[in-house]
């Protein structure tokens, strides 16, 4: 079955400062890779996703993804933190081997300090 | 904008209790799943359901639980005997297709605490 592991459970930034929240796919078909946020005391929210139409994938609030093959890399960026992005950050993977259940990883929890 | 809503947002019980974790999709999907999140852990997968039956569904869905779609609206998660471990989050989630790369919409979660 496909997985992925996010590097990091926490990751603190500075306001302004580039994000890049790390994940790694594990797979032995082409997956369909997700990010989702999650903010206190709701539910978790579609960021983007890549579904092998492009490598660079464009989400919202500024936040994109690279899928990297000869990584096996989807990890997320962000050029300049705001105190808003502060939230937990998961990686998701779906796809012939698991089926039309998402597999998460373990999450990420982002700080943004002024 | 759409969104899924999951009532209520947190329950406490007694083990060996029965509990029921209703949710309300988007109205236009068709597709509907469960997933719990153990604290500490990560989101995991529970079952999928479909034109009223299990499409799939994982190794921790086991005979305590079932899911229904009570009517038009509502689909539940029921825990029939209730146990230390049960205790996580329940997040339900609903797409409008049947493709892996369909989007899944979350609802906010049930905090379900076994005492």
């Amino acid at each position: 079955a496909q997985s992925v592991t996010q590097l990091g459970s926490h990751v603190s930034v500075s306001e302004g400062a580039l994000v890049l929240l790390r994940c790694n796919y594990s797979s032995s078909v082409p997956p369909y890779l997700f990010w989702y946020v999650q903010y206190p005391n709701q539910g978790l929210q579609l960021l983007l996703k890549y579904t092998s139409a492009a490598t660079l994938v464009k989400g919202i609030n500024g936040f994109e993804a690279e899928f990297k093959k000869s990584e096996t890399s989807f990890h997320l960026t962000k050029p300049s933190a705001h105190m808003s992005d502060a939230a937990e950050y998961f990686c998701a993977v779906s796809g012939p081997n698991s089926g039309y259940a998402l597999n998460f990883g373990k999450g990420t929890s982002l700080l943004v300090t002024p | 904008e759409p969104e899924v809503t999951q009532t209520p947002s947190h329950q406490v019980t007694q083990m060996g209790q029965e509990v029921i974790l209703r949710c309300v999709p988007i109205s236009n999907h068709l597709y509907f799943y469960w997933y719990r999140q153990i604290l500490g852990q990560k989101v995991e997968f529970l079952v999928s359901f479909y034109n009223n039956e299990i499409s799939e569904k994982s190794e921790i869905f086991d005979d305590q639980f079932s899911v229904e779609r009570p009517d038009g609206s509502n689909f539940t998660l029921k825990i029939r005997s209730t146990k230390l471990e049960d205790s996580a989050m329940y997040f339900c989630a609903s797409t409008g297709g049947r493709l892996m790369q369909e989007t899944q919409y979350f609802g906010p979660g049930t905090r379900l605490l076994v005492l």
